[in-house]
């Protein structure tokens, strides 16, 4: 369904933790993102990478980090430093500018 | 910096009616502008885009509106059915970023009512 997985579905966080978000995909494509999606505000750009090895910011880049290493993996690392992690996390893939293919998704939950 | 604003956040429409969904983009350099429809529990899906170097672009029952003066796009789905309901987003991105960064709407949540 897409080529594009994340996992896991749902992952649930103590305090002071950090979580990783696994999203990969078979689809060659270059590009990469991470979205936070809460009710009402629609997707919100967290880190973005164009090619293996460098990534850029987005809006909401603080608390979270990544890495690209290599082109069909992009993991999401939620720090302890981000105050309100609890939310809807999709993954997406592109190439050269066109349509985005999104991921099922993972829903972290801070106890 | 960069802001897509869309209106309405719900609408509700009857059957066999026709849905507007309108969207304002606040970054001039934006030329493309896709649609991007989530159905409950489901991840976004492309429905329709639009480049800037066209006014107007339509399939099947639904179609697109570009102002690029005004700085205005919206969405149109006639003869609405059921499985039009869904979360519907609008967004925006330019070449001056190789299209990577997109900038989404809040999304507009359409009820169609049998």
């Amino acid at each position: 369904d897409g080529g594009i997985t994340q996992s896991p579905k749902y992952l649930f966080r103590k305090e002071g933790q950090n979580v990783t978000l696994s999203c990969e995909q078979n689809l060659n494509h270059d590009a990469m993102y991470w979205y936070r999606q809460d009710p009402g505000q629609g997707l919100r750009l967290i880190y973005y990478s164009q090619i293996v090895n460098d990534f850029q910011k987005g809006d909401i880049a603080e608390g979270y980090s990544v890495s690209r290493e290599k082109k069909e993996s992009f993991p999401l690392t939620v720090t302890s430093a981000q105050k309100n992690p609890t939310a809807f996390y999709l993954c997406a893939s592109s190439f050269g500018g066109a349509e985005q293919f999104f991921g099922p998704g993972t829903r972290l939950t801070v106890l | 910096g960069e802001n897509v604003e869309q209106h309405p956040s719900t609408l509700s429409v009857q059957e066999g009616d026709s849905a507007v969904i309108k969207c304002t983009y606040s970054d001039s350099a934006s030329n493309y502008f896709p649609w991007y429809k989530q159905e409950l529990g489901k991840r976004p899906q492309l429905i329709i885009d639009i480049r800037s170097n066209v006014g107007e672009k339509k399939d099947q029952r639904i179609a697109v509106t570009l102002n690029k003066t005004a700085k205005h796009f919206s969405l149109h789905i006639t003869e609405t059915q059921p499985e039009d309901s869904a979360v519907y987003f609008c967004a925006a991105s330019s070449e001056k970023t190789s299209y990577d960064k997109v900038i989404f709407g809040p999304g507009t949540s359409l009820s169609v009512i049998p």
